[in-house]
This record gives structure tokens, sequence and C-alpha cells, in this order.
């Protein structure tokens, strides 16, 4: 069964600094993954997603996340985070074809910045 | 672009009641899913349909029903709502191939007392 791992609940970064969220996923083969974000009392928004190809992918709000095969991860990274940046971020995996599959979410990460 | 539209933002309920949480997306997508999100859970599926009157059970169903009778609309129904059941849930949407992405509705927040 597919799985994924945010390790890090909470983590806190200034205003201006580089920014780095964990994801590690369990799948037999390489699977489509995504990253959305979620600000306080909203729904989830999607940040960008792997299918296949270029392994780092560009995303919406400055976002990039890297696929790396030999470590199972999909890290998420923005070089300079604003204020705006404060939410809770999931990862998720879905299997690598289409039709009607659903998409399995880490237990996401929260970030705060200070100023 | 696409809009998923959760008919309620906040609800109280008591303990006992029947629970309609409606859903709506205006897209035509062929697939919806009811999700619960708790604080260090993250989001666990409840039940999911990739067509009108069909239905399939996710990982948590126990306690909840669901209801497809048109394409645009999925409701999920807590048949006797219990105090353990309060939490977001957030309703999503997607189209049945090609792009994978979902897109979400705001979410409910539910209190049962």
């Amino acid at each position: 069964a597919q799985s994924v791992t945010q390790p890090d609940i909470h983590i806190t970064v200034s205003e201006g600094a580089s920014l780095e969220l964990r994801c590690n996923y369990s799948y037999g083969a390489t699977p489509y993954l995504f990253w959305y974000v979620q600000s306080p009392g909203q729904g989830l928004q999607l940040l960008l997603k792997y299918f296949s190809g270029d392994t780092l992918v560009q995303g919406i709000k400055g976002f990039e996340a890297e696929f790396k095969r030999s470590q199972s991860s999909f890290n998420l990274r923005k070089p300079s985070v604003h204020w705006s940046d404060a939410a809770e971020y999931f990862c998720a995996v879905g299997p690598p074809n289409f039709g009607n599959e659903k998409l399995t979410f880490g237990t996401g990460t929260r970030l705060t910045i200070i100023p | 672009d696409v809009k998923v539209t959760q008919s309620s933002r906040y609800l109280v309920k008591r303990t006992g009641e029947k629970v309609f949480l409606e859903c709506v997306q205006d897209m035509d997508h062929e697939n919806m899913f009811w999700y619960r999100q708790d604080p260090g859970l993250g989001l666990r599926l409840i039940y999911f349909s990739y067509d009108v009157k069909m239905k399939e059970k996710g990982d948590i169903p126990e306690g909840y029903s669901v209801s497809r009778e048109k394409k645009e609309r999925f409701s999920l129904i807590l048949e006797s709502a219990s105090t353990n059941q309060t939490s977001m849930y957030l309703c999503a949407s997607r189209t049945g191939g090609g792009d994978y992405g979902y897109t979400f509705g705001s979410g409910t927040r539910l209190t049962v007392v």
C-alpha cells in the first residue's frame, strides 16, 4: 500500500529565510506526487505536482520540489519565505496511472513565519 | 476555475442527530471524495465516488454513509452523530482521467455536542 511520511510536524522560519519541507513516500513504482497548501480555515490548494520527466518541478507562489527516486523523497523548497506562506503543507502520493484512483496524504507540516 | 462548494462552513449538532454535509462541484468531474481532517492525523478518506450512484469505502467509513444521485453533488451522511465525529470535513473532486489534481472545497467544521 502507498504511504506518505512528513517527518516534521511544525517548522518555524524567519521571514526571508529559505525553507525546505520534507516528504518521503513508500510505493512500488514511481508514483504521482503532489504538494498542497492549506491556509487557516480554508481548503487545500495545489502547489505543484510531479508525474514524470524533469525531477525539479516549479509551482505557484515561488515554490519548487525535487523528486529523488533513490531517496523516495519529494521535498518542497522556497528560497525566501514571506509571512503569507504561514500555513499547513501536505504532501500526497497517487498511483501512476489514470482512472478512478485516489490520493494518500501525509499528516502535514505546519509552517510558522517569524518577523 | 473549478469550484467545489460545501454548503456550510460551521455546523453544531447534537449527539444522535442525523447530519447531512453537502458538496457541489461545477465542472462535470467524475470523481468526488470526502475527507476528514484532524490535528496530527492529516486527511483521512471516508468515502469516494467515481460515478453517479457509485460509492467506495475509504479508510474510515464507519459511522458514515454517502449519496450521489447527481454527478455534481456528493453528500456525506452521519447517521447518528457522535462526539468523536467532531472534525473538519473536506470535499474534493477531480476528473476521471488525465490531470490528477484534486480541487477542494473550503471545508465544514462540524462540532457534535
